[in-house]
């Protein structure tokens, strides 16, 4: 079984600020880990994610998340935010199986103040 | 990259009839596609996992006479809404994974818009 945990429905930071949201998982293997955005009526784009290796990992938009296993963490971080980075953020894990499904996390919505 | 699209973006339907949603790999061989309902603020629920060539397997408290899912190719998958009903409207969303990429990423379709009236 898996799960994740998505602290905090909604963040608010001022454009230019650091971007963290946080996102803790609990998996009974190894898990693969991801982040999502996604904007109004669209569908979700990949930021980046976590299989194996180095813990952190960098993607898109300047995006950039660590894999904590001691914390069964894997924050999502930008060091400035953007005005285009205001939208939904999911954080996903993929369990053991064959299919590997996809377990998201409810989501935080990021605003961006001007 | 790998892409998916669906088709329509978005329908309206009356009360009753159904209505078919298209999922297609563009340029890569979807050997499982998955099949997710989202409602306003909310997550995505997995509501099937569609293997092609097979049955699909649904989520526990999915209607599969309802939502009945066809994956006749490994470039197509439709979900097909039965005889729906107001409370049937959502957005739905479908994935699909490349076999080829050892992550087993899934690519996500741009997501389909569904109106009961």
């Amino acid at each position: 079984a898996q799960s994740v945990t998505q602290l905090g429905s909604h963040v608010s930071v001022s454009e230019g600020a650091l971007v963290l949201l946080r996102c803790n998982y609990s998996s009974s293997v190894p898990p693969y880990l991801f982040w999502y955005v996604q904007y109004p009526n669209q569908g979700l784009q990949l930021l980046l994610k976590y299989t194996t290796g180095a813990t952190l990992v960098k993607g898109i938009n300047g995006f950039e998340a660590e894999f904590k296993k001691s914390e069964t963490s894997f924050h999502l971080t930008k060091p400035s935010a953007h005005m285009s980075d205001a939208a939904e953020y999911f954080c996903a894990v993929s369990g053991g199986g064959s299919a590997r499904q996809l377990t998201f996390g409810s989501g935080t919505q990021l605003t961006v103040l001007p | 990259g790998a892409v998916v699209s669906q088709h329509p973006s978005w329908v309206i339907c009356k009360s009753g009839t159904s209505v078919k949603i298209e999922c297609r790999s563009l340029d890569f061989q979807a050997t499982t596609m998955f099949w997710y309902r989202q409602f306003p603020k909310q997550s995505l629920m997995l509501m099937a996992t569609s293997n092609e060539g097979s049955k699909a397997t649904y989520e526990q408290g999915v209607e599969k006479d309802k939502f009945l899912i066809n994956h006749a190719s490994l470039t197509l998958s439709t979900l097909t809404v039965t005889s729906a009903h107001p409370e049937d409207s959502s957005f739905y969303i479908c994935s699909a994974r490349d076999p080829g990429g050892g992550s087993y990423e899934q690519y996500f379709g741009p997501g389909t818009r569904l109106t009961v009236t």
